[in-house]
């Protein structure tokens, strides 16, 4: 069983505008539209950041944003900060199962 | 405010088996599908089980199917995951999740909060 794939690592300066892919398959991503993103910090658990593509829960920074193309989901942080250095996670329902992502660590120059 | 609270983790030898409880609170936890989530050291997540509200939908991932067990007494709040015939590669911190829909298989659910984790290491 294939976990959906993501860039290991991405990187950008404070004030930038970073994205982060999320690669499934028509069984995942492409199948189902509703993608969630989970954010975790070292020795954390992971938080909910974005769920059905592009909602945020309450409390969560709008700088967060979701979307989808196909079999590829992204999830964009845009103004980015030095408290958004953390881990990364998409994650999707195929048939039978949930799957992950394999976790992009997002670093702030 | 929702609370999970894991328990049960520790060292135990390969063959052997645990059982895992998650203790939860702050929300209607007879109507809401729960998870297993387990996160290997230094590695990323990986969906274990999931289990509706009632226990009456169960899934697994491949490699748990047979010696791993959902179950969920919603008159305590508790969701467990009892472990069989444990491997090395089972090695991991388990977290339980809760899940904002009643089906853990509805194709729009997600895992709305999560516990701290509970440690299991599998070694001889």
């Amino acid at each position: 069983q294939s976990a959906l794939t993501q860039p290991a690592s991405v990187s950008g300066s404070p004030g930038q505008t970073i994205t982060i892919s999320c690669t499934g398959s028509d069984s995942d991503v492409g199948g189902y539209a509703y993608v969630s993103w989970y954010q975790q910090y070292p020795g954390k658990a992971p938080k909910l950041i974005i769920y059905d593509g592009f909602n945020r829960p309450s409390g969560v920074s709008n700088r967060f944003s979701g979307s989808k193309s196909g079999n590829t989901a992204s999830l964009t942080i845009s103004h980015l900060q030095a408290e958004d250095e953390a881990d990364y996670y998409c994650s999707s329902y195929t048939i039978s199962r949930r799957v992950f992502g394999t976790g992009t660590k997002v670093t702030v120059l | 405010e929702v609370q999970l609270v894991e328990s049960g983790g520790g060292l135990v030898q390969p063959g052997r088996s645990l059982r895992l409880s998650c203790e939860v609170s702050g929300f209607d936890f007879d109507d809401k599908a729960m998870h297993w989530v387990r996160q290997a050291p230094g590695k990323g997540l990986e969906w274990v089980s999931g289990i509706s509200w009632n226990s009456g939908r169960i899934g697994y991932e491949d490699s748990v199917k047979g010696r791993f067990t959902i179950s969920r007494d919603n008159a305590k709040n508790t969701l467990f995951l009892q472990m069989n015939s444990l491997r090395p590669e089972d090695t991991a911190l388990y977290y339980c999740a809760k899940d904002h829909s009643s089906f853990w298989s509805d194709s729009n659910n997600f895992l709305d909060h999560w516990g701290q984790g509970t440690l299991v290491t599998v070694s001889s």
